[in-house]
């Protein structure tokens, strides 16, 4: 079955510097990819998803690249703020209809 | 307003205790999932359907039941809750792939 791993478990940046979270899946079927945003005391909410035929996806400061030969997928956020502040988690879509998630990344944005 | 509704939000019990969670959903996914998860850290999948009458057990699906009789219901059942129950229970459901997750319920067992 599938298996992600996802990196950093921690992540600190500056306000205004940018944060990078990566991901790797184990499964080549796999061929949807979410980004989870988690803040404290909240319910995951879906930011940015990427499909397998498709590189990068965009979306104001997020973006999201695919790289299928090497199994992996990264999240970048630009101009990071305050609000940014949360657990990120990332999922591949696994043959038998459910999310495999990946551990999650603590983000903290240094004022 | 279609969404997936969990209660209770907080609750706190004995040991010992038979308790049921409730989750309900007005969007008519047919997939549906349990996830333990403690504040912060990782998603850890408990119980999933496909439909009414679909059921199958995740990691972490030892001493919990759930039933899937309606399509929009969808409870779990702690049949004698243990402290080390103490967390947080999301569900969550999907028609495609991205999921829609209720806000939660938080179960201390003391």
């Amino acid at each position: 079955g599938e298996n992600v791993e996802q990196h950093p478990s921690t992540l600190s940046v500056q306000e205004g510097d940018s944060a990078v979270i990566k991901c790797t899946y184990s499964d080549s079927a796999s061929n949807y990819f979410p980004w989870y945003k988690q803040e404290l005391g909240k319910r995951p909410q879906l930011i940015i998803d990427i499909r397998s035929n498709v590189g990068e996806k965009k979306d104001q400061r997020i973006a999201v690249t695919l790289n299928k030969t090497a199994k992996h997928f990264s999240l970048h956020i630009t101009e990071t703020q305050p609000e940014d502040s949360a657990v990120y988690f990332c999922a591949a879509w696994d043959s038998n209809y459910q999310l495999i998630w990946g551990a999650g990344t603590k983000l903290i944005i240094k004022p | 307003e279609a969404d997936i509704y969990q209660t209770p939000r907080y609750l706190v019990i004995g040991t010992g205790k038979k308790i049921t969670l409730e989750c309900s959903q007005t969007m008519g996914h047919d997939k549906m999932y349990w996830y333990q998860q403690d504040p912060g850290m990782e998603l850890h999948l408990i119980h999933y359907s496909y439909g009414v009458n679909s059921t199958e057990k995740g990691d972490l699906s030892s001493e919990s039941t759930v039933s899937r009789i309606r399509t929009e219901h969808f409870p779990l059942t702690l049949e004698s809750a243990r402290p080390s129950h103490t967390s947080q229970y999301l569900c969550a459901s999907t028609e495609g792939r991205g999921y829609t997750f209720g806000s939660g319920t938080r179960l201390t067992v003391v």
